[in-house]
């Protein structure tokens, strides 16, 4: 079974601050890899996914994320962080193989000081 | 972008009781749709998967008998949590994704928080 690690759950950066989120996943297969945010109060978005190509995938609002397939890693980044990037990023896997069924992390709470 | 919506946002019902919440996608035709419960600090748990017009797969140690999934069409999805306990109480989001577009995304609704007291 797949399964993803998210190691900080809780992050807390000042403003211009430069993050990275770790992600790991477990699974032998083809994966395609999700990075969403949940803004207080509002819902899931998606921001980033990586399904082939370029490893080093770019998202909305400066987000981007490299994956590295010998590490089963798929780290997210930003160079500078806003107050506005304050909420909680879910990353996630989904399995190849017609069954589709995505496995989501435990969630990292990242809170931005102005 | 997709969007989707659920119905009711918040819900507080009786135990014995049972809920029925909507999962819709607005502007766009959603093959498939999941219904993920989350609890406190935990992560999101997929309880099932449902394609139209098809029975919904249930994960491992979901009720399927208790949590009722009816996909009836492509804009719709139901889960009913029939006779309801107060463990039952938690987060209910619900997601669609249309695959046949060639991308396996999925917009997630708002959530629903049910309380059963």
């Amino acid at each position: 079974a797949q399964s993803v690690s998210q190691h900080n759950h809780h992050v807390i950066l000042s403003e211009a601050a430069s993050l990275e989120l770790g992600c790991n996943y477990s699974y032998g297969g083809t994966v395609n890899l999700f990075w969403y945010v949940q803004y207080p109060g509002q819902h899931l978005q998606l921001l980033l996914k990586y399904f082939s190509g370029d490893p080093l995938v770019k998202g909305i609002k400066g987000f981007e994320a490299e994956f590295i397939k010998s590490k089963f890693s798929f780290n997210l980044r930003k160079p500078s962080v806003q107050w506005s990037d304050t909420a909680e990023y879910f990353c996630a896997v989904l399995s190849s193989g017609g069954y589709q069924k995505v496995t989501f992390g435990t969630g990292t709470k990242l809170q931005v000081i102005p | 972008g997709a969007v989707v919506s659920q119905h009711p946002s918040r819900v507080i019902c009786k135990s014995g009781t049972s809920v029925k919440i909507e999962c819709r996608s607005l502007d766009f035709q959603a093959t498939t749709m999941f219904w993920y419960r989350q609890f406190p600090k935990q992560s999101l748990m997929l309880m099932a998967t449902s394609n139209e017009g098809s029975k919904a797969t249930y994960e491992q140690g979901v009720e399927k008998d208790k949590f009722l999934i009816n996909h009836a069409s492509l804009t719709l999805s139901t889960l009913t949590v029939t006779s309801a306990h107060p463990e039952d109480s938690s987060f209910y989001i619900c997601s669609a994704s249309d695959p046949g577009q060639g991308s396996y995304e999925q917009y997630f609704g708002p959530g629903t928080r049910l309380t059963v007291t």
